[in-house]
């Protein structure tokens, strides 16, 4: 089945800094969304992005889909950026609709 | 505008005993989807139901799990003789389960399953 890698698994900032996370995947893909998993455990969608650019606030997130990768943008973090980062895909083949999940970029955030 | 609703938020039982996890998905959406997130993992696909059918159950165990999605009521997952290895956030997702690369899917905010 299609693979997703994360990088980087771990990520310190100090608050006001910007930083990219990236998601590579391994095939095809018709579906591509970033989550936020905040402390709480609550998983927040941030993007449906299969393709293309899509900007909301301090995020934004560019898929490169012929290129089979995905980057997610965070600027003047702020320490309720916190949390892991998902990133996942459905596959273009195979036919069902699941969600394959990267195993995520734990990110803190520090005053 | 209520998203995904799951209940209960938090379940304790004891080894050998029943869990029953519910599912209401967002108003209009009719495809459901439940996955399992172990201590430190990412989140694993179990199951995708619509209404009244199992559509693909690849990453359910054979044993002891089943779900169901009936044409009335939340979507139900069912884990019989529950053992300390099954405590996990369980998430449920639900869609519109359009075609051509538009199906977002929204997740609810979990049970979190605590066998002792």
């Amino acid at each position: 089945g299609i693979q997703v890698e994360q990088s980087p698994p771990d990520l310190i900032l100090q608050e006001g800094a910007n930083s990219t996370l990236r998601c590579n995947f391994s095939d095809s893909v018709n579906n591509l969304q970033w989550f936020h998993q905040n402390p709480w455990g609550q998983l927040i969608n941030l993007f449906y992005i299969p393709s293309g650019t899509k900007q909301n606030g301090r995020l934004s997130a560019t898929t490169v889909a012929t290129e089979r990768y995905s980057l997610l943008y965070i600027s003047s973090s702020q320490t309720t950026d916190s949390g892991v980062y998902f990133c996942a895909v459905e596959g273009e083949k195979g036919g069902s609709e699941k969600l394959v999940f990267g195993k995520g970029t734990k990110l803190t955030v520090n005053p | 505008n209520a998203g995904v609703m799951q209940n209960p938020r938090h379940l304790v039982r004891r080894r050998g005993q029943e869990a029953r996890l519910r599912c209401s998905p967002m108003k209009g959406h009719s495809h459901v989807y439940w996955y399992r997130q172990l201590p430190e993992e990412g989140l694993k696909f179990m199951v995708y139901l619509q209404k009244e059918n199992i559509i693909d159950e690849s990453g359910m165990p054979k044993e002891r799990f089943s779900a169901e999605f009936p044409k009335e009521g939340p979507s139900i997952l069912r884990i019989q003789q529950v053992v300390r290895g099954d405590s996990a956030a369980y998430f449920c997702a639900s869609s519109l389960g359009l075609a051509g690369g538009r199906n977002t899917q929204y997740f609810g905010p979990g049970t979190r399953l605590t066998v002792l």
